[in-house]
């Protein structure tokens, strides 16, 4: 079991590219989290989804992110036009169900963004 | 929403020594409590758990209290190692989405000094 997988683990962009982050799930898990950890901060929630499904998208800025989990492949978190506030390490944690009472996260190692 | 507390935000503690971490959340509703563990360049790991049914549970070295009635959780780490040194979040489930989301503290940076 080869955990969850992110890449890239360190991704640098100009300001007004667009960044990419991948995520593939564990193996059996359906529901994906992302987290964004700014320096000196804990985690703060971005989206949850599920398989073709985004189930909550709150704690996602409206403008500039997306996220997307399709029935093949691995989640995409995309930042369009990037900003210097966007550097960041983002998280993704997947679990088998959505309730964590019953099934905790398994993070990933993190994709390190820097905006130059 | 959920808003979690950590304290002290650094500990240095000598190597065979206890360590206690501290956390406080605002919801009463909020009934599972994780405790997670970050090396440096790498993802939080989840290292001891805790539901609000429960006020303790251990596992070897690591436990965790639960008091409902002050909406306060604590990690203790007993016979500190220097593989110990990391920096500690606690989390709680916000019941304002389900549970289904965690809300994180800033984290503590523990130093285990040998």
């Amino acid at each position: 079991n080869a955990g969850v997988m992110q890449n890239p683990r360190h991704l640098v962009r100009r300001r007004g590219q667009e960044a990419r982050l991948r995520c593939s799930p564990m193996k059996g898990h359906s529901h994906v989290y992302w987290y964004r950890q700014l320096p000196e901060e804990g985690l703060k929630f971005m989206v949850y989804l599920q398989k073709e499904n985004i189930i909550d998208e709150s704690g996602m800025p409206k403008e500039r992110f997306s996220a997307e989990f399709p029935k093949e492949g691995p989640s995409i978190l995309r930042i369009q036009q990037v900003v210097r506030g966007d550097s960041a390490a983002y998280f993704c944690a997947s679990s088998r169900m959505g309730q964590t009472p019953n099934y905790g996260y398994t993070f990933g190692s993190g994709t390190r963004l820097t905006v130059v | 929403g959920e808003n979690v507390e950590q304290h002290p935000s650094t500990l240095s503690v000598q190597e065979g020594d206890s360590a206690v971490i501290k956390c406080t959340y605002s919801d009463s509703a909020s009934n599972y409590f994780p405790w997670y563990k970050q090396e440096l360049g790498k993802g939080p790991q989840l290292i001891i758990d805790i539901r609000s049914n429960v006020g303790e549970k251990k596992d070897q070295r690591i436990a965790v209290t639960l008091n409902k009635t002050a909406k306060h959780f604590s990690l203790h780490i007993t016979e500190t190692q220097p593989e110990d040194s990391a920096v500690y979040f606690c989390a709680a489930s916000d019941p304002r989405y389900g549970n289904n989301r965690l809300a994180f503290g800033k984290g503590n940076q523990v130093v285990v000094i040998p």
